[in-house]
């Protein structure tokens, strides 16, 4: 159980387009999703906390204009970033916290690296 | 003084050989703990949790929780090439009404054989 699926794992995008990411949490319901974004080498850097049916809460420094999000179902979260550029270049992960579980453990998603030409 | 610390390694332990990683945390009110394993390049993934002062035994890892110590340790028995990876020791936070985890730098692994 705890199943965390994104798509697409890859993606390479001119400068100045939009790309949306999905995250599906399969056999669980996920009131809570998280997005971080992880440059080579470094720790993990969370972006923002998403609920299901709300608007997200981003970290101080995340522009939410560029990064949008959207929680629209208790099952699936979308992260949008917006006119990207090559500094957005970065592996983007979400997790998902399952609602059922006591401590509500983070369950991450495979991950999705963008390349920004 | 961050909020989450661990040594950045890397760890360097013979196969067959015991890992311990440690951790420490600032705010003395966290109340649940959790080790992920980070392969390079790929995503985080959970191996332990820990809410309980004392250890906890999962296969050959043993979290350890002391909490007047402000203090969180993975241990992992009989190491194998496979655990070479990045260790993230991570603490659930209550900020604004949301929980979220404060993660570690992460300790990177090396088992040799």
């Amino acid at each position: 159980g705890a199943v965390v699926s994104q798509h697409p794992s890859r993606v390479i995008c001119k400068s100045g387009t939009s790309v949306k990411i999905e995250c599906r949490s399969l056999d669980f319901q996920a009131t809570t999703m998280f997005w971080y974004r992880q440059f080579p080498k470094q720790s993990l850097m969370l972006m923002a906390t998403s609920n299901e049916g709300s608007k997200a809460t981003y970290e101080q420094g995340v522009e939410k204009d560029k990064f949008l999000i959207n929680h629209a179902s208790l099952t699936l979260s979308t992260l949008t970033v917006t006119s990207a550029h090559p500094e957005d270049s970065s592996f983007y992960i979400c997790s998902a916290s399952d609602r059922d579980r006591l401590y509500n453990e983070q369950f991450f998603g495979p991950g999705t690296r963008l390349t920004v030409l | 003084q961050k909020e989450v610390e661990q040594n950045s390694g890397p760890l360097s332990v013979p196969e067959g050989a015991i890992a311990s990683l440690n951790c420490t945390y600032s705010d003395r009110g966290s109340q649940s703990f959790f080790w992920y394993r980070q392969y390079s390049g790929k995503s985080p993934e959970l191996i332990m949790s820990i809410y309980s002062n004392g250890d906890k035994e999962d296969g050959r890892f043993t979290a350890q929780l002391n909490k007047a110590s402000q203090y969180v340790s993975l241990l992992i028995r009989d190491s194998q090439p496979s655990d070479s990876a990045t260790y993230l020791c991570a603490v659930k936070a209550k900020t604004g009404g949301y929980n979220k985890l404060i993660f570690g730098a992460g300790t990177r692994l090396a088992v040799h054989p």
